[in-house]
């Protein structure tokens, strides 16, 4: 099986800026979840989508929201660009059945100037 | 906040076996732990989970204390591809808690 597939893989933006990211899951994964990793912060759980729908929501600004598609794919978006948004994007696509051993993507580096 | 608490780092020599340990004494009783890794510059990568019994797999051994209050991680025989963060994370399973809430891990690093 393929695994957890992000783009693009880099991106620089500018302050004020808004940013779509991409994640498609493991083949037969419902659930995607988006974290962000930062030097200071670590990893930190942003949300998780299953069957189209946010599931579960950790404490980020209404600045970063994400959707699911009905093929499971999922975007995650961030508006109005703040210098302390560059970081390590992660998704993890798991089956969203009774387990949750997630598997990551390689990531979406994003630099913001 | 994290519910598990490691040490900073570690050093294991190549072909060792790697202990690393885990408290997690505010565990519940239906709470898992999970071992996940993060070599650098990757996503990070599942490696074992537990309840209450001592699990393996082919990747390394998960042993959990009686009062289910620590665990402890074990790389068999270490290579230098095991260097990496290695996070221990108290998590209940499936549901709608899919949400992983990562400490600062353990390094590794695997000296030959």
């Amino acid at each position: 099986k393929a695994g957890v597939t992000q783009t693009p893989r880099y991106l620089i933006k500018t302050r004020g800026q808004q940013v779509t990211l991409s994640c498609s899951p493991i083949s037969g994964h419902r659930s995607v979840s988006w974290y962000q990793q930062t030097p200071g912060q670590g990893l930190q759980f942003l949300f998780e989508y299953f069957s189209e729908t946010q599931r579960n929501k950790g404490n980020f600004p209404g600045r970063f929201s994400g959707r699911q598609f009905s093929n499971s794919r999922s975007e995650m978006n961030v508006s109005t660009l703040e210098l302390g948004d560059s970081a390590l994007y992660l998704c993890a696509s798991a089956t969203g059945e009774w387990n949750n051993e997630q598997f990551f993507g390689p990531g979406t580096r994003l630099t913001v100037l | 906040d994290a519910k598990t608490t490691q040490p900073t780092s570690m050093d294991c020599a190549e072909g060792r076996a790697a202990n690393l340990p885990c408290n997690h004494s505010t565990i519940s009783g239906n709470e898992y732990v999970y071992w996940y890794r993060q070599i650098h510059s990757q996503g990070p990568q599942y490696i074992i989970h537990g309840l209450k019994n001592n699990e393996t797999n082919e990747m390394a051994s998960l042993i959990i204390t009686e009062d289910r209050k620590s665990s402890t991680l074990i790389l068999p025989h270490a290579t230098l591809r095991d260097t990496a963060v290695y996070y221990c994370i108290v998590n209940l399973r499936g549901g709608s808690n899919y949400k992983l809430t990562f400490g600062k891990g353990t390094l590794l690093t695997v000296n030959p």
